[in-house]
């Protein structure tokens, strides 16, 4: 069964800190996928990465980036993290590029930026 | 731009009846779409797939429907159960059937009650 683990539930922290959301996968997948779920927007792309060191500006990657050192692990960085960045944040993985499997999820970290 | 949408933010529906879920897409080269399922405080999980060379798929309760002239698709659930109640996302996507990169509705929440 896919496992894909966010390294925190819940997250608060302080207008103008950087802030680390951490994600790890365990089915060795290619792809892995950084969204943000606001009320009355659905799910929004932040950033993807199809291979180790390789990433991709979603839709919104604006006051974000991302780190992919490993395959197994990708992280979203907050620069200077901003009340507007209060969000629940997910996490998704997925098998390789062009592939018709379905994207599994984390279980999402709910950032509270004061 | 809105290239998924789902206009209905809620349904109620008794226990046993069927439960029909709406979903329009705007951009005539989604040839992919997905529905998942996501309860409160965990990440989505997936449903059910149809490609564009099909008008409908169906797992167990759950049948997706197809209408590419009309740019809708719809979930049907039968019967409902309790444990549906949760927020249900429609995503698609452009190029080869694939899941590189999902859009999401903005939800609907379906309530079924006894």
């Amino acid at each position: 069964d896919v496992k894909v683990t966010q390294s925190s539930r819940y997250l608060v922290k302080r207008t103008g800190e950087k802030v680390f959301l951490e994600c790890v996968q365990d089915m060795d997948h290619e792809n892995m996928f950084w969204y943000r779920q606001d009320p009355g927007l659905g799910l929004r792309l932040i950033y993807f990465s199809y291979d180790v060191k390789m990433k991709e500006k979603g839709d919104i990657p604006e006051g974000y980036s991302v780190s992919r050192e490993k395959k197994e692990r990708f992280s979203l960085i907050l620069e200077s993290a901003s009340t507007n960045q209060t969000s629940m944040y997910l996490c998704a993985s997925s098998w390789g590029v062009s592939s018709n499997q379905p994207q599994h999820f984390g279980d999402g970290t709910r950032l509270s930026i004061l | 731009d809105q290239q998924v949408k789902q206009n209905s933010p809620s349904l109620s529906v008794q226990e046993g009846r069927i439960s029909i879920l709406n979903c329009d897409y705007t951009n005539s080269m989604f040839d992919y779409f997905l529905w998942y399922k996501k309860y409160p405080a965990e990440g989505p999980t997936f449903l059910i797939s149809i490609s564009s060379i099909k008008d409908k798929n169906e797992d167990g309760r759950f049948t997706v429907f197809l209408n590419k002239s009309a740019k809708h698709l719809s979930l049907h659930i039968v019967p409902s159960q309790p444990g549906d109640s949760a927020v249900y996302f429609c995503a698609a996507s452009a190029g080869n059937y694939n899941t590189d990169k999902l859009i999401f509705g903005t939800g609907t929440r379906l309530q079924v009650f006894p």
